[in-house]
């Protein structure tokens, strides 16, 4: 079980808008960034969002993360078809004084 | 353009070694913190160990402690993971991960290239 808890699935159609939440605790989420990864089929990850709602070069604006007490969400607008892939969050975790993940979900367009 | 290439994964009876390898390429190895995580089979991302810039610090996972050491030459341009004691929940792909540090005092988890990896099977 991981420390940091998202749903499995999340589904959209094409173009609408879609929201992946990460719920964590104070010794995670509640005090430290929040990162986001994408992972597409047989791929590594690769990094969507760091701290907390920053966008590296070259991940378009149509992701965006944000942050609320002990969660995190993850929003996709305009959804394409080749969004359909593995979403993973992670922190740095006090009291376990090791970086989480959460287990992922898998986000299918319609 | 920045690259990480791991070798070395394999099958690995249990209680046995093995060492990865991530050859860096297009980027200056000594000026960043390295990760290994690992994926087992169907599973989600587990951060397994990283090491400073000049090798002086490393910090694991508890479940590896004792067991795995990370390792760098950034002559060779190159980190290592040497496995010992494998066990079957060990089975994975472990990935090479370049860090990002974020300032502010924080545990970066900023990975912003990841290798292809490496899959290693612990099985009798």
């Amino acid at each position: 079980q991981s420390v940091l808890t998202q749903p499995p699935s999340a589904s959209g159609t094409l173009g609408q808008r879609v929201t992946i939440s990460c719920s964590g605790s104070s010794s995670n989420i509640g005090s430290h960034f929040v990162y986001w990864f994408q992972q597409l089929p047989g791929t590594a990850p690769k990094v969507l969002i760091y701290s907390n709602n920053q966008r590296p070069s070259g991940v378009p604006d149509r992701f965006s993360g944000s942050k609320s007490g002990t969660s995190a969400s993850l929003a996709i607008s305009g959804l394409r078809s080749e969004d359909e892939a593995d979403y993973i969050c992670a922190a740095w975790d006090d009291r376990l004084t090791v970086r989480v993940f959460g287990g992922g979900t898998r986000l299918t367009v319609l | 353009e920045v690259q990480l290439v791991e070798s070395g994964g394999g099958l690995v009876q249990p209680g046995g070694s093995l060492r990865l390898s991530c050859a860096a390429s297009g980027f200056t190895l000594s000026s960043h913190w390295m990760s290994w995580v690992r994926q087992a089979p169907g599973k989600g991302l587990e951060w397994v160990a990283n090491i400073k810039q000049d090798g002086t610090d490393d910090f694991y996972v508890d479940s590896v402690r004792g067991r795995f050491t990370i390792s760098r030459d950034n002559a060779k341009n190159s980190l290592y993971l040497q496995m010992n004691s494998l066990r079957a929940e060990d089975t994975a792909v472990y990935y090479c991960v370049r860090e990002i540090e974020v300032g502010y005092g924080e545990v970066s988890l900023y990975f912003d290239y990841w290798g292809q990896g490496t899959l290693v099977t612990v099985s009798s």
